[in-house]
């Protein structure tokens, strides 16, 4: 079965620092381009970022552009989102998502990153 | 950065009847469209892909059709599973995806 399980979210105050991880299951991991999407509480969907299967190309939305960072680990099929220098407005639940280029065909479950 | 949105906000139906959901997009975005479902408290799930794909499991009751800059989400029949938030989400520019702000489907 393909499967995406995130952790690492929690309560940080502003300023702070996490580091998301997502650990992928049931497909050839380093094939595929990996994402992450957010969601503020109530709103809509937001992509944030994104890097190519080799992790050789990584791309983020303006809004997290230098301050979060997207990674992969190929052989241990994780997929990581370092968050530094935490806003109130990155509140959100943290989506992983698996990336063939036509849209999201997996995701994972979410965590709650929440800044206060 | 293109814009899509969607209409209408809040589309209230019975089961049985049939949806039709719209997005449009300020530029033209080919076929490069998808829609996702989201239920409370679960990830979004794909949908439709390129404007008119089936993703893989999804019942032949979803279609989409649409080019260029307006697109259509077509539920033929609505079964009480599928009320829902649909939101649809273009990828011209892989990977600066963005999306609409979703249209959710209530009971009537």
């Amino acid at each position: 079965e393909v499967q995406l399980l995130e952790s690492g979210g929690g309560l940080v105050q502003p300023g702070g620092s996490l580091r998301l991880s997502c650990a992928a299951s049931g497909f050839t991991f380093s094939s595929y381009a990996m994402s992450w999407v957010r969601q503020a509480p109530g709103k809509g969907l937001e992509w944030v970022s994104s890097i190519t299967g080799s992790g050789g190309s990584t791309y983020h939305a303006d809004s997290v552009k230098g301050r979060f960072t997207i990674s992969r680990d190929n052989s241990k099929n994780t997929l990581y989102l370092q968050m530094n220098s935490l806003r109130v407005e990155d509140t959100a639940v943290y989506y992983c998502a698996k990336d063939p280029f036509y849209g999201f065909d997996v995701w994972g479950q979410g965590t709650t990153v929440t800044v206060s | 950065e293109i814009v899509l949105t969607q209409s209408p906000a809040t589309l209230s139906l019975s089961p049985g009847e049939r949806a039709t959901l719209s997005c449009r997009a300020s530029q033209s975005v080919s076929s490069y469209l998808a829609w996702y479902q989201q239920k409370p408290g679960q990830a979004p799930r794909l949908l439709i892909y390129d404007a008119s794909n089936r993703a893989t499991g999804i019942p032949a009751r979803f279609s989409g059709s649409g080019s260029g800059t307006d697109f259509t989400l077509t539920i033929s029949s609505l079964e009480p599973e599928d009320f829902a938030v649909y939101y649809c989400q273009q990828r011209t520019n892989w990977p600066r995806y963005t999306f609409g702000q979703g249209t959710k489907l209530e009971i009537k």
